[in-house]
């Protein structure tokens, strides 16, 4: 089995500064990696994922993941962030060769303020 | 294009009652999944259909809750005997087929409340 930890609930930050969403995963079998992103009454929109290859991945938005295996972590990081940026991160993993099912962390709060 | 829909996007009812949640997925996408939030919580699965057959069902919390495709397009999500515990918000989700691009698209959800 799979689980997720974000190590933060909410991050403030001004706008305009660089930011840095961290996300842990544990599992005993190789996982895909991915952020989304959740608007206020918006539907979750997917930011980014990792599947194999390079291990910094850029996605919408200006943001960027790195994967660290041995780490077992996926942080989310943006150089300089905008208000519209404001929402609620979720980083989520599934089991490569698996049924596909996502599995979540309790996301992180972002608040970009002026 | 449209992306996916749910009805209704709100839904009240008294304990013990029985209720449906629709999903309507993107036009052409074979997979789609049913995941549960509750307040504070990430997404939790449910429940994951490839076509008209559901491929892994380990997410349902027990046998009140039950959910069908059979034409492998809509979907709709059944639970019997509510409870309070039952209110959060149901999110469906679609992608292209199983092992493609693995992104999933989800829709705006269904707020349930189980008074």
């Amino acid at each position: 089995a799979q689980s997720v930890t974000q190590l933060d609930s909410q991050v403030p930050v001004f706008e305009e500064a660089p930011v840095e969403l961290r996300c842990n995963y544990s599992s005993s079998v190789s996982v895909y990696l991915f952020w989304y992103v959740q608007y206020p009454n918006q539907g979750l929109q997917l930011l980014l994922k990792y599947l194999s290859g390079s291990t910094l991945v850029k996605g919408i938005n200006g943001f960027e993941a790195e994967f660290n295996k041995s780490q077992t972590s996926f942080h989310l990081r943006k150089p300089s962030v905008h208000i519209s940026d404001t929402a609620e991160y979720f980083c989520a993993v599934s089991e490569q060769g698996g049924s596909e099912k996502l599995v979540f962390g309790k996301g992180t709060k972002l608040t970009v303020n002026p | 294009g449209a992306g996916v829909s749910q009805t209704p996007s709100n839904k009240v009812t008294e304990k013990g009652k029985y209720v449906e949640l629709r999903c309507d997925p993107i036009s052409g996408h074979t997979a789609l999944y049913w995941y549960r939030q509750s307040l504070g919580q990430g997404p939790e699965f449910l429940i994951y259909f490839q076509g008209t057959g559901a491929a892994d069902d380990s997410g349902l919390p027990n046998d009140r809750f039950f959910a069908v495709r059979p034409e492998g397009s809509v979907s709709t999500l059944k639970i019997q005997r509510t409870e309070r515990g039952d209110s959060a918000v149901y999110l469906c989700a679609s992608s292209l087929t199983s092992g493609s691009s693995y992104e999933q698209y989800f829709g705006p959800g269904t707020r349930l409340t189980v008074t």
